[in-house]
């Protein structure tokens, strides 16, 4: 089954505010991750988080962890028409042996000039 | 190579015929992941291999699938008597360890007609 789910599914804001996605998993984890998809291709990586923090910032991008309710946030500030893409949440299980990396469904966020 | 090498970057083949997705990781990555994602879908698991342990091969979707890894560098994903519903866009990842930063390549887009 699916480790991360997120949501909204999809979310459309105008520029210059902020957008908000979230992600739930169920297992214990080591690190999560969030990325960034364009046109269906090749995933970016934005950012990791480890599994004893709970925040973390780059750039415009603001993440937070909340192991206790097994969930995070992806925070992007002041969006910009480029942000338009999908994110994923990606997850690497504690289990030894168990640790591949696991995506959500992602969300998809366009961002309107 | 700098990033993440995956070719043919397309690929149409009759249905029944077999085919090979090849993936070039980043020198020196132990960690290798395929996945697979359907049209405005998320990352279905398939692979994954570090370094010399048994591969974990949970998430393939049945035996027409087989992936190898040689040399720990190389791999390539083999897909027996494609179906139709084997179309999609077929990914694949490095990162230097487990529970680090995953690099994708730009994926091949299998079409079976």
């Amino acid at each position: 089954s699916q480790q991360g789910e997120e949501d909204p599914q999809a979310l459309s804001i105008q520029e210059g505010e902020n957008a908000t996605m979230n992600c739930s998993y169920k297992t214990s984890i080591n690190n999560l991750q969030w990325y960034r998809q364009n046109s269906g291709r090749g995933l970016v990586h934005l950012i990791l988080i480890r599994s004893n923090e709970r925040e973390k910032h780059s750039g415009r991008l603001r993440v937070t962890l909340d192991t206790s309710k097994k969930s995070s946030s992806l925070l992007i500030t002041a969006s910009r028409a480029a942000d338009t893409a999908s994110y994923f949440c990606a997850t690497d299980a504690r289990n030894f042996g168990n640790e591949k990396l696991t995506f959500g469904t992602g969300t998809r966020l366009t961002i309107i000039p | 190579g700098a990033g993440v090498s995956q070719s043919p970057s397309n690929k149409v083949t009759e249905k029944g015929k077999d085919v090979e997705l090849r993936c070039d990781p980043i020198s020196g990555h132990t960690a290798l992941y395929w996945y697979r994602q359907s049209l405005g879908q998320g990352l279905e698991f398939l692979i994954y291999f570090q370094g010399n342990s048994a591969p974990d091969k949970s998430g393939l979707p049945s035996d027409r699938f087989s992936a190898e890894r040689t040399g720990g560098s190389v791999s390539t994903l083999t897909i027996q008597r494609t179906q139709q519903e084997d179309s999609a866009v077929y990914l694949c990842a490095s990162s230097k360890t487990v529970n680090t930063e995953a690099f994708f390549g730009q994926g091949t887009r299998l079409t079976v007609v």
